[in-house]
C-alpha cells in the first residue's frame, strides 16, 4: 500500500503564475488535508475536504487559494497568480475516517521567483 | 483560539536520555501528538496520547501529559542521532476530527 503521494516534490514558478500542487491519498482514504509550512514555522491547516465536498476551508487564503477533491483522481490545491510570500512547503495528509491518525505525504515546495 | 509552543532547540549526547517539552491552551484538545520530521521529508507520527491519559509509553518514547498545566512532554530513551529531527507537538479539539494544530516544533540535535 503505497503512502500519501504528492507532486510535484519541488515547484518553481514565477510571480503571476499559477501552481497546482497533486495529492494522492493512501487506497482507502477519502478524507484529504492541506497544511502550509512556511519556512522555520510549524504546519498551518488550510482546508479538509473528502470526496466531492469540502468540510472546512477556516485556514484557506480567501483569495488565489483553491482545492478539491473530486470523485475520481487526485486532490488538487491550486494557487492563482503567485506571489514570494507563497513559497512554502504544502504538505497534504489522508485518513480513512475522521479518526485519529492521519498519514503524510513528503511535501511540495513551492518557491516562486 | 488554539496555540501550541515549543522550545526551538534542544541539543544532546548520544545515549543520554531527551525530553522535548510543549504548551497547549485549549482545554478541549482531544488528543495530543508528537510528529518527526527530518530534513526534506514529510511527518511520521511517533505517538499520540488521548486526553483522559497521563502517560503513554512505547519502546523508547515516553509521553507525559499534565492537563491541569496543559504541558505534554516527549521523552526519548538512549537518544541515537538518527533521533536527530524536528520534533512537533501537535492536537485536535473536540470534534475536529484531523483538523491538527502544530507547534512550532524543537530541533533536536544529538552529538557524538
Amino acid at each position: 500500500n503505497a503512502g500519501v503521494m504528492q507532486n510535484p516534490r519541488h515547484l518553481v514558478r514565477r510571480r503571476g503564475q499559477e501552481a497546482r500542487l497533486r495529492c494522492s491519498p493512501m487506497k482507502g482514504h477519502s478524507h484529504v488535508y492541506w497544511y502550509r509550512q512556511l519556512p522555520e514555522e510549524g504546519l498551518k491547516f488550510m482546508v479538509y475536504l473528502q470526496k466531492e465536498n469540502i468540510i472546512d476551508e477556516s485556514g484557506m487564503p480567501k483569495e488565489r487559494f483553491s482545492a478539491e477533491f473530486p470523485k475520481e483522481g487526485p486532490s488538487i490545491l491550486r494557487i492563482q497568480q503567485v506571489v514570494r510570500g507563497d513559497s512554502a512547503a504544502y504538505f497534504c495528509a489522508s485518513s480513512p475516517t475522521a479518526g485519529v491518525e492521519a498519514f503524510f505525504g513528503q511535501g511540495t515546495r513551492l518557491t516562486v521567483v | 483560539g488554539e496555540d501550541v509552543e515549543q522550545s526551538l532547540f534542544l541539543s544532546v549526547r548520544e545515549g543520554d536520555s531527551s525530553v522535548i517539552n510543549c504548551t497547549y491552551t485549549d482545554s478541549s484538545s482531544t488528543y495530543l501528538y508528537w510528529y518527526k520530521q527530518e530534513p526534506g521529508a514529510g511527518l511520521q507520527l511517533l505517538t499520540y496520547i488521548f486526553s483522559n491519559m497521563d502517560m503513554k509509553q512505547d519502546q523508547r518514547l515516553t509521553v507525559l501529559l499534565n492537563k491541569k498545566d496543559k504541558h505534554l512532554s516527549l521523552r526519548i530513551a538512549d537518544t541515537q542521532t538518527g533521533d536527530s529531527a524536528i520534533y512537533f507537538c501537535a492536537e485536535t479539539p473536540t470534534g475536529g476530527g484531523n483538523k491538527l494544530t502544530f507547534g512550532t516544533g524543537t530541533q533536536l540535535k544529538v552529538e557524538l
